[in-house]
């Protein structure tokens, strides 16, 4: 699976749009694009995923790059509640298995 | 959506001593599930990929003898980690995968965090 780099850490301002940037410049064509987050001491949640296409849900946005080279998921209207380890995680296309973790961005959000 | 429940959420044991931990899937079935630790303030180290009916298969480094993992039904796989010792002490945390699921299906529990004294 092609490996990711994030930023270690970010802040962002209570109700302001969080941009979590992502680089995935080894991406293969039917790679796909995932984000968790993790709040202290509790298992990873679901985000977000997409292969190709911007995607949104009640969560997030997800934009990726016209080359896929790389993504950034955007929380519109970040609350303290979103304080959390988000990753970043390429998995490959049908058959593939496993997800395998970076290091993700620690995102504080600030009052 | 699909749930998966991890038990028990913490456990403190006696050093040499063994420790199962399991995890559901509450709604789905799951033909596929992982086993991950994370030590504090690192990521999540996938240990093994956990297949119903048949052996798990363990990533490199990981002694498969030490965390054994079964997966005899669709529904529950375990992780029991044998004679433990204090540098086993981490958070474990098990994974499994909804296909019918809408998003790829990789659902997490809540971790088991294992204090070995």
């Amino acid at each position: 699976d092609a490996k990711t780099t994030q930023p270690t850490s970010m802040d962002c301002a209570e109700g302001r749009a969080a941009n979590l940037p992502c680089n995935h410049s080894t991406i293969s064509g039917n790679e796909y694009v995932y984000w968790y987050r993790q709040i202290h001491s509790q298992g990873p949640q679901y985000i977000i995923h997409g292969l190709k296409n911007n995607e949104t849900n009640e969560m997030a946005s997800l934009i990726i790059t016209e080359d896929r080279k790389s993504s950034t998921l955007i929380l519109p209207h970040a609350t303290l509640r979103d304080t959390a380890v988000y990753y970043c995680i390429v998995r490959g296309g049908q058959g593939a298995q496993k997800l395998v973790f970076g290091q993700g961005t620690r995102l504080t959000i600030n009052p | 959506g699909a749930v998966v429940s991890q038990h028990p959420s913490r456990v403190i044991c006696k050093s040499g001593t063994s420790v199962k931990i399991e995890c559901r899937s509450l709604d789905f079935q799951a033909t596929t599930m992982f086993w991950y630790r994370q030590f504090p303030k690192q990521s999540l180290m996938l240990m093994a990929t956990s297949n119903e009916g048949s052996k798990a298969t363990y990533e490199q480094g990981v002694e498969k003898d030490k965390f054994l993992i079964n997966h005899a039904s669709l529904t529950l796989s375990t992780l029991t980690v044998t004679s433990a010792h204090p540098e086993d002490s981490s958070f474990y945390i098990c994974s499994a995968r909804d296909y019918a699921g809408p998003f790829g299906g990789y659902t997490f529990g809540s971790g088991t965090r294992l204090t070995v004294v």
